[in-house]
């Protein structure tokens, strides 16, 4: 069985910084392609990021570029962000999900999420 | 990047009614689009993927339609579990973009 359980979410300053970790279970991690995508309360779903499968190529979208960073250790089958100068607009639960094979952004699995709140 | 306008926003609907809901793509995007429901505190579930494949373990009154900007996401017959949030995406291009969402409810 696929899973995806995400880790790390918490309370955090304006400015301050968080990492993320998705571990990942029930399929080969390293052949697949791994996105973070988030929401924010009451409102809808939003792309953050994505990783090949070996972690040779990134992408951000704009409004965490040059914030986040994107990573994943293949040994350990486990998908991190690390967020930085965090801003209360990044407030949001983050899910990590999977790509669909043949398909690489749009996602057939996603964990449960974890919530990262920002305020003083 | 491609904007993805989903519509309605909500609707009210009576269990074995027919529902159908509609994105728009700001661009032609082929047959990159996928539907995912999403229950409140749940993560997204995929639907359909490529406009109209249906993800495994869906049922089949589920149904996707549509290619280059305009799509349609159907629901033949509603059950008191699909009462929930739709979302459309595109996956044409980076950046993956979604539609805002249709909430469904119980008439």
């Amino acid at each position: 069985e696929v899973q995806l359980v995400e880790s790390g979410g918490g309370l955090v300053q304006p400015g301050g910084s968080l990492r993320l970790s998705c571990a990942a279970s029930g399929f080969t991690f390293s052949s697949y392609a791994m996105h973070w995508v988030r929401q924010a309360p009451g409102k809808g779903l939003e792309y953050v990021s994505a990783i090949s499968s070996n972690g040779g190529s990134t992408y951000y979208a704009n409004s965490v570029k040059g914030r986040f960073t994107i990573s994943r250790d293949n040994s350990k089958n486990t998908l991190y962000l690390q967020m930085g100068s965090l801003r209360a607009e990044d407030m949001a639960v983050y899910y990590c999900a999977r790509s669909i094979v043949g398909a690489t952004m749009a996602f057939d699995y996603w964990g449960q999420g974890t919530l990262v709140t920002v305020s003083s | 990047a491609i904007r993805i306008t989903q519509s309605p926003s909500s609707l009210s609907a009576s269990t074995g009614d027919r529902v159908t809901i509609t994105c728009r793509a700001s661009q032609g995007i082929s047959s990159y689009l996928a539907w995912y429901q999403q229950k409140p505190g749940k993560a997204p579930k995929l639907l359909i993927y490529a406009a109209s494949t249906l993800q495994s373990g869906v049922p089949s009154r589920f149904s996707g339609s549509g290619s280059g900007t305009d799509f349609t996401l159907t629901i033949s017959c509603l059950q008191s579990e699909d009462f929930a949030t739709y979302y459309c995406q595109q996956y044409y291009s980076y950046p993956p973009t979604f539609g805002g969402g249709t909430k469904v409810e119980i008439k």
